[in-house]
């Protein structure tokens, strides 16, 4: 089975502009999370969706957003960007419905915000 | 809170030696507590979880709830472990609901 794809790999954005990062699971697999990784903070879990209901998270403020497809196919936004939100963001799919199960992450989307 | 700390940000051994990463925890109910690994150029993927009482690639991990810790070991450590460790909690035993809270890795260098 091919892995999880995260598409772009590498993104430059301005400070204010949004952006818009995508995440394709492994085939059967219906829950979808996303994790901020930086320096500072370490991976930091921003929400998770499961059949196209987001069903918890993180402690983000309101610019990030999320959304799963009926394909699972899931995209994350960030509106008004800061630059703060450079980092290393990386997807995870599980084909169970808890996070006691085994998550399978994708090589991640590296944004720069200048 | 839930917390997951390693201590440790870098770790070298010499090959053969016995390797412990250190995890401690915090968390109210019964964790679900796993070790991922990222090798050099790799993704993030999951080295073993406490439920399956396990030994990967020769480590393996005791839960002590005494001292709240996850200790990953092995007793002979081998050039191809060199990696980044991190020790993660899940939060929600089972249920529906629920993250993973991951500590800040260890960077664990094998010597020749």
């Amino acid at each position: 089975k091919a892995g999880v794809t995260q598409t772009p790999r590498y993104l430059i954005k301005t400070r204010g502009q949004q952006v818009t990062l995508s995440c394709s699971p492994i085939s059967g697999h219906r829950s979808v999370s996303w994790y901020q990784q930086t320096p500072g903070q370490g991976l930091q879990f921003l929400f998770e969706y499961f059949s196209e209901t987001q069903r918890n998270k993180g402690n983000f403020p309101g610019r990030f957003s999320g959304r799963q497809f009926s394909n699972s196919r899931s995209e994350m936004n960030v509106s008004t960007l800061e630059l703060g939100d450079s980092a290393l963001y990386l997807c995870a799919s599980s084909f169970r419905d808890s996070f006691f199960y085994e998550q399978y992450f994708g090589p991640g989307t590296r944004l720069t915000v200048t | 809170a839930q917390r997951v700390t390693q201590p440790e940000k870098l770790l070298s051994v010499f090959k053969g030696a016995p390797v412990e990463l250190k995890c401690n925890y915090s968390y109210s109910g019964s964790p679900e507590l796993f070790w991922y690994v990222q090798y050099s150029r790799q993704r993030l993927q999951l080295l073993l979880r406490h439920i399956s009482r396990e030994s990967i690639k020769g480590f393996t991990a005791d839960l002590n709830k005494g001292e709240t810790s996850f200790h990953l070991k092995k007793p002979f450590a081998q050039e191809e472990d060199s990696a980044m460790y991190y020790c993660a909690l899940s939060s929600d035993r089972g249920s529906t609901l629920g993250r993973l809270y991951f500590g800040r890795g260890t960077q664990l260098t094998v010597w020749p």
